[in-house]
């Protein structure tokens, strides 16, 4: 199981543009990576997945290098509503894949 | 609104006590996931199941069990509670067997709301 590296908290003001980097060495070959928002005593949310390249929705893009071995979540112009955890996930197609949470990143906006 | 349901939103018991708590997943998922998280601390995986099996087991202590039924609701059994155990719960559920289960898929994970349960 691929084990995920991601900065324990950061910093950031309304209006700029956040950027979360994911470490994920051992990544395998048919491995997704995919993204979750939490807020306090919520459950997670899916924010985005993918596999390479680039994946851009309505809420964020993620862009993966072409070795894989990183993954980086981009916020366009966070607000204050963006202040959350955000978690870094890697997993493949097995039909016992254990979804593993790492520590996530807490996210602090400013106005 | 996930779609998943959770009960009950809050719970609070002694230590050696015993609970239940429930869990319906959104209309058409077979899997369901149970999580673990403590005051800010990550969320724990502890055991996932699919149409009625289980399918993964993360670090789940021996005092606690859960089942998933023929209507595909989950419920998670925790016993001889301790002080340490309380918690947040959460249950989410997939329509695959896995996080891509075997074909693609989106892979999205929906979470209820959670259970917190205090032990006194």
């Amino acid at each position: 199981l691929a084990k995920t590296t991601q900065p324990i908290s950061m910093d950031s003001y309304e209006g700029q543009e956040v950027n979360i980097t994911c470490s994920h060495n051992n990544i395998a070959t048919n491995d997704y990576i995919t993204w979750y928002q939490q807020f306090p005593s919520q459950g997670p949310r899916f924010i985005i997945q993918g596999y390479k390249t680039k994946v851009t929705n309505e809420v964020a893009s993620l862009f993966i290098p072409a070795d894989r071995k990183s993954s980086t979540l981009s916020l366009p112009r966070v607000s204050l509503s963006d202040t959350a955890v955000y978690y870094c996930l890697v997993g493949g197609y097995s039909s016992a894949s254990k979804i593993i949470f790492g520590s996530g990143t807490r996210l602090s906006i400013r106005p | 609104d996930s779609g998943v349901t959770q009960t009950p939103k809050h719970l609070i018991t002694a230590t050696g006590q015993r609970v239940t708590l429930r869990c319906s997943p959104r209309s058409g998922d077979l899997s369901v996931y149970w999580y673990q998280q403590s005051l800010d601390q990550g969320l724990q995986f502890l055991i996932q199941y699919y149409n009625g099996e289980e399918r993964a087991k993360g670090n789940i202590l021996e005092r606690f069990s859960a089942q998933q039924f023929p209507d595909l609701h989950s419920e998670l059994n925790l016993s001889s509670l301790e002080l340490g155990d309380s918690a947040l719960y959460f249950c989410a559920s997939s329509v695959t067997e896995g996080l891509a289960g075997g074909r693609w898929d989106t892979g999205e994970l929906f979470f209820g709301e959670g259970s917190r349960l205090t032990v006194l």
